[in-house]
């Protein structure tokens, strides 16, 4: 079963900092990685999906990484501000199945 | 452009009664979808449905049952409510052959 953890749960910077948050999987034969931001009390909108033969996206302010190898992502925030607080998810799919496997997220608190 | 919309967004309700949750697109996405979000678990897929008529259980289908009988609408029922299916459900959809899932805003089941 593939296992999701982000890290770190819970991150406060101030604003206009650049910042780094984790996702690491198990299992490296992922089909696509994606990251989500959720506000409080809102679904899930999707910020950025990595196929499995990328190394990178981007998207404005935000870079995502994939490293299957060491089962690694990263998403880096540039330059952040108030209205990137939020929490960030990352999901992995596998190319068996259809299923998404979450990680528990990352609270993001940018101080103005 | 509605998208996937849930309804009730908010459901309270007791332990033994049966409870359905709602899920409607409007893309006409053959994959639907329905996760529950735990503090601690992440998301959590529940059931799937490929097309209509064809459905199949995720990681946590105990309890619930899910009926596809039209391309647009995924309902799930829990046939007899528990305290321990108190959650936050989401329906997402997406397109067959695609890789990019659309959530939709969530549904906060309470069972006392």
């Amino acid at each position: 079963k593939q296992e999701v953890t982000q890290i770190p749960a819970a991150l406060s910077v101030p604003e206009g900092e650049n910042l780094v948050l984790n996702c690491s999987f198990t299992d490296s034969a992922i089909y696509n990685l994606q990251w989500f931001r959720q506000d409080p009390g809102k679904g899930l909108t999707s910020l950025l999906l990595i196929q499995s033969s990328q190394r990178e996206q981007t998207s404005g302010r935000l870079n995502a990484s994939l490293d299957k190898s060491s089962g690694r992502s990263t998403l880096y925030i540039a330059a952040s501000q108030p209205g990137d607080s939020a929490t960030y998810l990352c999901a992995v799919r596998l190319f068996t199945g259809n299923q998404f496997y979450f990680g528990t997220g990352t609270s993001l608190t940018v101080i103005p | 452009d509605a998208g996937i919309t849930q309804s009730p967004r908010y459901k309270i309700t007791e332990t033994g009664r049966q409870v359905t949750l709602m899920c409607h697109q409007t893309w006409s996405h053959s994959y639907m979808f329905w996760y529950r979000q735990d503090l601690g678990h992440g998301l959590r897929l529940i059931y799937y449905s490929a097309a209509a008529d064809i459905t199949d259980k995720g990681e946590v289908p105990d309890g619930y049952v899910v009926s596809r009988s039209k391309t647009e609408n995924f309902p799930l029922t829990l046939e007899s409510a528990t305290r321990s299916q108190t959650s936050v459900y989401f329906c997402a959809s997406r397109l067959a052959g695609a890789t990019e899932q659309f959530f939709g805003p969530g549904t906060r089941l309470t069972v006392l």
